[in-house]
């Protein structure tokens, strides 16, 4: 079973770029998340898609950060303007349907993004 | 906004020695997860744990759930270097989304 397949894996812009982060879930996964992960630390919940519908996006800084899941299985997450402090790790996972909110989730190699 | 905290935020230790790291919260949890993650990999499901006092057993890792659920512990007996990652647990609050601590970051060195 191929696992969460995510593009590209390391990206550098300079401050004020765009740049966008593209997620394959595994096949048949409803739920998907973008988490960010800094250096050092856990990852953070940026949004949460529950087929096509946002679950939760409470901590996505919305001024900056999209994110969309059009038609229920792949996701694009974009950031536009970039700034220093969005260098990070991000994250994309999905859960398979069915396991609740402890349900194990499975995690993409991660994008690599450093903003200069 | 539950908040995890893991402790130690750093570990070093030689082949062969047993350690505990831990995960605290003042938040109930209805469930709590462990996850390890390998450099340049994201993290990886070891155990989930539901039911306070809960014990579970993965070879050489030993996970415990607290009897509150505000707590958990995963002792490694034996470590070998394969087990470097960073340890991150994360938890569920009622029907929230799982929220992660900022893990801890084992070396084992041979």
């Amino acid at each position: 079973e191929a696992g969460v397949a995510q593009s590209p894996r390391y990206k550098i812009i300079e401050k004020r770029q765009s740049v966008a982060f593209w997620c394959n879930p595994i096949s048949g996964h409803a739920t998907l998340y973008w988490y960010q992960q800094i250096l050092g630390q856990g990852p953070k919940l940026l949004i949460q898609f529950q087929n096509n519908g946002v679950v939760d996006d409470s901590q996505l800084p919305k001024d900056r950060f999209s994110a969309e899941r059009l038609k229920g299985v792949d996701s694009t997450l974009k950031i536009q303007p970039a700034k220093l402090e969005d260098s990070a790790v991000y994250l994309c996972a999905s859960r398979p349907p069915g396991t609740g909110n402890t349900g194990e989730l499975f995690f993409g190699e991660g994008s690599r993004l450093t903003v200069l | 906004t539950q908040l995890l905290e893991q402790s130690p935020q750093f570990l070093s230790i030689q082949e062969g020695e047993n350690l505990t790291v831990y995960c605290n919260s003042s938040s109930v949890f209805s469930s709590l997860q462990w996850y390890r993650q390998e450099p340049g990999e994201g993290p990886v499901l070891l155990v989930t744990v539901v039911t306070g006092g809960e014990v579970k057993k993965l070879k050489r890792l030993t996970f415990q759930f607290g009897d509150a659920r505000k707590d958990s512990s995963l002792h490694i007996t034996a470590a070998q270097p394969g087990d470097t990652g960073l340890y991150l647990c994360a938890g569920v609050e009622g029907y929230s989304t799982l929220t992660f601590g900022k893990g801890t970051m084992l070396l084992v060195s041979p």
